[in-house]
């Protein structure tokens, strides 16, 4: 079936150091799946971060990036220099493209603790 | 900015309860999304809708009902609950053609 691993539950980094947040995904019904990065704040919902939905493009918000790897089906989330107010959990996640896109399977999450 | 509004925040009940969680959004979204995260877990998908009367099954739909009774209002109903549905539940709605979700700020459901 279709799934999404992180497999850090948590990351902690130095204010101003970089940040990799690993994303790997498995899209066995979705053919051409659009990649997303969510992230949650303390007493928030989640929120969209960044998307990407044509293999080999790059999405960034914030400082962030991520590079859909279709070879490598990764999605990892990079931040050259993190900032305490970055501090929050961090959702990878995969859908169909479209109105066809209803189902949107999430990873369990990281929770990144930027330390000052 | 989409809004979607869960409550309430915070709900204890114990074993057997009757619960139910609202949410709202005002977005003219045709989607909503009933969600859990547990730890360990991503987002779980219990049921969702494509406007109002409509309801469609999810991944984890045991103990659960949910209703659509306007395109803006969508409860989740834990009839019987248990512990094992002590849990964080989002609410999510999405705009026809679009693939992203905006969600609620959650509501914590403790069943003792």
């Amino acid at each position: 079936g279709d799934s999404v691993t992180q497999t850090e539950g948590q990351v902690t980094v130095s204010e101003s150091k970089s940040l990799i947040i690993n994303c790997t995904y498995s899209a066995t019904s979705i053919g051409y799946p659009n990649l997303f990065w969510y992230v949650r704040y303390p007493g928030e919902g989640l929120q969209l971060l960044l998307k990407v939905i044509t293999a080999g493009q790059k999405g960034s918000s914030r400082g962030f990036e991520a590079t859909y790897n279709k070879e490598a089906t990764s999605f990892h989330l990079q931040k050259a220099s993190v900032q305490e107010s970055d501090s929050a959990v961090y959702y990878c996640a995969l859908s169909g493209s479209g109105t066809g896109g209803y189902k949107v399977v999430f990873g369990s999450g990281t929770r990144l603790l930027v330390s000052p | 900015e989409a809004a979607v509004t869960q409550s309430p925040r915070n709900k204890v009940t114990v074993t057997g309860g009757n619960v139910t969680l609202s949410c709202r959004q005002t977005n003219s979204h045709n989607y909503m999304y009933w969600y859990r995260q547990d730890t360990g877990h991503g987002l779980r998908l219990i049921h969702y809708s494509y406007g109002a009367g409509n309801l469609q099954i999810g991944d984890v739909p045991d103990g659960y009902k949910a209703t659509r009774t306007t395109q803006e209002d969508f409860f989740l109903l834990l009839e019987l609950a248990s512990p094992s549905q002590t849990s964080l539940y989002f609410c999510a709605s999405r705009g026809q053609g679009w693939n992203t979700l905006y969600f609620g700020a959650g509501t914590r459901l403790s069943v003792l």
